[in-house]
């Protein structure tokens, strides 16, 4: 049973660069579509970005000059980076998988979530 | 700013019949199949329903989706307590190419 897991820190100063990897376990790394997913305090769900087990990335247009999502197949991870981060980028940030059967854009598995605070 | 629009509460007594709207446009739930989410009270969201219309293992058949023009639809029948959640809406949008949810609609029974 695949399973995701996020990792990063948990607080940051305004105009760092956020680093979370996310870990697959249970599967490989090397299909699918690998998503980043986040979700202010008490909002909705807002879509960052993915990457393709090929290395190619589509990325949200709100938030594509600061995004970079990257893929290590060696580790089984893929980790995501959101540089100048402000008070708005504090979120609960998701990984998840699409691309299975049930879909291209269909978010089948998800990690628990890693809430990020962006505090001075 | 979500590009989807769905109403930001609904509810329904046990065993009720409960509908949840999504409303987008020709870029989005139009051109491309709908997926909706799950999310209980401090979980990740969970997948619900793809392709519009299909059910994944272990989903019970009280949920189901739809799709007319440019809006979707939710519907849970035989409301129970442990439907109590946030539901949202997805879809690929052609304009913006990339993925955009809906507002979240938060399920109460009652």
């Amino acid at each position: 049973q695949v399973q995701l897991q996020e990792s990063g820190p948990g607080l940051m100063k305004p105009s760092e660069t956020l680093s979370l990897t996310c870990t697959v376990s249970g599967g490989s790394i090397s299909t699918y579509y690998w998503t980043w997913i986040r979700q202010p305090p008490g909002r909705g769900l807002e879509w960052i970005g993915y990457i393709y087990y090929t290395g190619s990335t589509t990325y949200n247009p709100s938030l594509k000059s600061r995004v970079t999502i990257s893929l290590d197949t060696s580790k089984n991870q893929f980790s995501l980076k959101l540089s100048s981060v402000t008070a708005a980028d504090t979120a609960v940030y998701y990984c998840a998988r699409a691309g299975s059967s049930l879909g291209a854009n269909a978010f089948d598995i998800w990690g628990q979530g890693t809430m990020v605070t962006v505090s001075s | 700013q979500s590009v989807l629009t769905q109403p930001p509460s609904a509810s329904g007594t046990p065993g009720q019949r409960v509908t949840i709207s999504c409303s987008g446009s020709s870029s989005n739930i139009g051109g491309n199949s709908v997926n909706w989410y799950q999310q209980l009270p401090g979980t990740a969201p969970k997948l619900l329903i793809y392709s519009t219309n299909q059910r994944p293992s272990g989903v019970p058949d009280r949920f189901s989706g739809s799709k007319s023009g440019t809006s979707a639809s939710l519907a849970i029948s035989g409301l129970q307590s442990e439907d109590e959640a946030d539901y949202y809406c997805a879809a690929w949008d052609d304009s913006l190419h990339g993925n955009v949810f809906g507002t979240g609609t938060k399920v109460t029974v009652l």
